[in-house]
């Protein structure tokens, strides 16, 4: 049983197009996470909800707009891609909101944009 | 800003043998959370360990340990007894409710850990 899941796990794609990463939990939390891990590994958070309501939005470009339809449920849509938002996209969920909450992630997004 | 650093950008430890691995990090909260995440090659995010600043007792899970050192700003992890499924990626993150952090985690830039038969 899956906790987390990410569909696609990889998704190549040209410069210029639009793109969603589908993100699913099946723990019964309420919040969820999106983060970005870069070419050098280093991991950083962009967005994260809270039962449907956005409570971090990282400085990240407008051309990234996440949407929770459900709590269990958490996509990251990306319009106009750039070589740059080639990285690994992680989703992740936590029982309640709070850094003392253990997060578990899911198993990434790998995009490269060309 | 709360930052973390990680010095060892690479470790290698014999099997079986002990490492240790360092992390430090900048606050002026006095209420956080510190965790060890392990990454390896299938590139999940797992959970190693976690240490509540307001706990003077060090965390252990298994062979996993924290030193960790509240006024030097210190939160290192030991690993004892190294196996050949301990090579990852570790990552150091910090975290607190309050403040510039605002429930979110900050991680370092990661020690990649060889593991040597």
């Amino acid at each position: 049983d899956t906790a987390v899941s990410q569909t696609p796990k990889y998704l190549v794609t040209q410069m210029g197009n639009d793109k969603s990463i589908k993100c699913e939990q099946n723990l019964g939390h309420d919040t969820m996470y999106w983060y970005k891990q870069d070419s050098k590994k280093f991991l950083k958070i962009m967005f994260s909800y809270n039962n449907k309501e956005l409570i971090i939005n990282e400085t990240v470009p407008n051309r990234f707009s996440p949407k929770s339809p459900d709590k269990a449920h958490l996509n990251l849509h990306i319009n106009s891609l750039e070589l740059g938002d080639s990285a690994v996209y992680f989703c992740a969920s936590s029982q309640h909101t709070g850094v003392q909450e253990t997060q578990y992630f899911g198993p990434g997004t790998r995009l490269l944009v060309l | 800003a709360q930052t973390v650093t990680q010095s060892q950008p690479e470790m290698s430890v014999q099997e079986a043998e002990t490492v240790t691995l360092s992390c430090t990090y900048d606050t002026s909260e006095s209420d956080y959370y510190l965790f060890w995440y392990k990454q390896p090659p299938s590139r999940q995010m797992i959970l190693v360990i976690r240490q509540e600043a307001y706990k003077q007792q060090n965390a252990t899970e298994n062979r996993f340990s924290v030193n960790f050192q509240k006024a030097a700003k210190s939160f290192s992890l030991k690993i004892s007894d190294s196996q050949l499924g301990d090579a990852a990626m570790y990552f150091c993150a910090y975290g607190s409710n309050s403040g510039g952090s605002n429930y979110k985690l900050t991680f370092g830039k990661g020690t990649l850990l060889t593991v040597n038969p």
